[in-house]
């Protein structure tokens, strides 16, 4: 079961930034907190991760709460290009190595010209 | 770098019938996992492969299994469709160790 909550949904203005908070209370000390997004009729995208500290990439900033059960995906910028549903993900490496992506339903981000 | 393909884009089938679909993962990755996803129960997990042997297994009946070959491409099988298998099939592939993966378009399997 996906162990991350997420609003169903959030709208933006073009141009203007997006926060889009995840819930993860039950996260444990080794899982990485990811974020993929889906654009319409597209495989899912990886966008971000981290596990401790804020990060940064060319796509997003990821903010992550001091005591980790919680984070915000900053699109600085939104365009119509980032309206998709994007997914919080905590992934953690099972034993064998293996790991698997539990999405739970996302958050679809309307974008507003 | 190409990133992940995967044949055929669509696909439609009868009931009853089997159906074969391929990913070729992104060069270098080894671990390449499948997931499905309809508008009822969204993306759900189905198998990972890594080096050739199933690593990991989702919650799907014996009907869906799945293979890896040694170049790391990798085929999953349904047998004896139903239709509730219409679904977009994923494959995403990542490197030994990373947490992170990498998604195909996906194949589109409908089933009448």
């Amino acid at each position: 079961d996906a162990k991350t909550t997420q609003p169903n949904s959030m709208e933006s203005n073009e141009e203007e930034p997006v926060h889009l908070p995840c819930n993860h209370s039950t996260i444990s000390g080794t899982d990485y907190i990811h974020w993929y997004r889906q654009l319409p009729s597209q495989g899912p995208e990886y966008v971000i991760h981290g596990l401790t500290s804020n990060v940064n990439n060319r796509m997003a900033s990821l903010a992550i709460a001091e005591d980790r059960k919680s984070s915000t995906l900053i699109l600085h910028r939104a365009t119509l290009r980032d309206a998709a549903v994007y997914y919080c993900i905590l992934v953690g490496v099972a034993q064998g190595g293996s790991e698997k992506l539990v999405f739970g339903k996302g958050t679809k981000l309307t974008v507003n010209p | 770098k190409a990133g992940v393909t995967q044949t055929p884009r669509y696909l439609i089938k009868t009931r009853g019938q089997q159906v074969t679909l391929s990913c070729s993962p992104i060069s270098g990755h080894r671990s390449v996992s499948w997931y499905q996803q309809t508008p009822g129960q969204g993306l759900q997990f189905l198998f990972e492969y890594f080096s050739e042997t199933q690593r990991n297994k989702g919650n799907f009946p014996g009907r869906f299994s799945g293979r890896q070959f040694s170049n790391s491409r990798s085929e999953m099988n349904v047998s004896t469709l139903e239709l509730g298998d219409s679904a977009l099939y994923l494959c995403a592939s990542s490197l030994a160790g990373s947490t992170t993966q990498y998604f195909g378009p996906g194949t589109r399997l409908t089933v009448l």
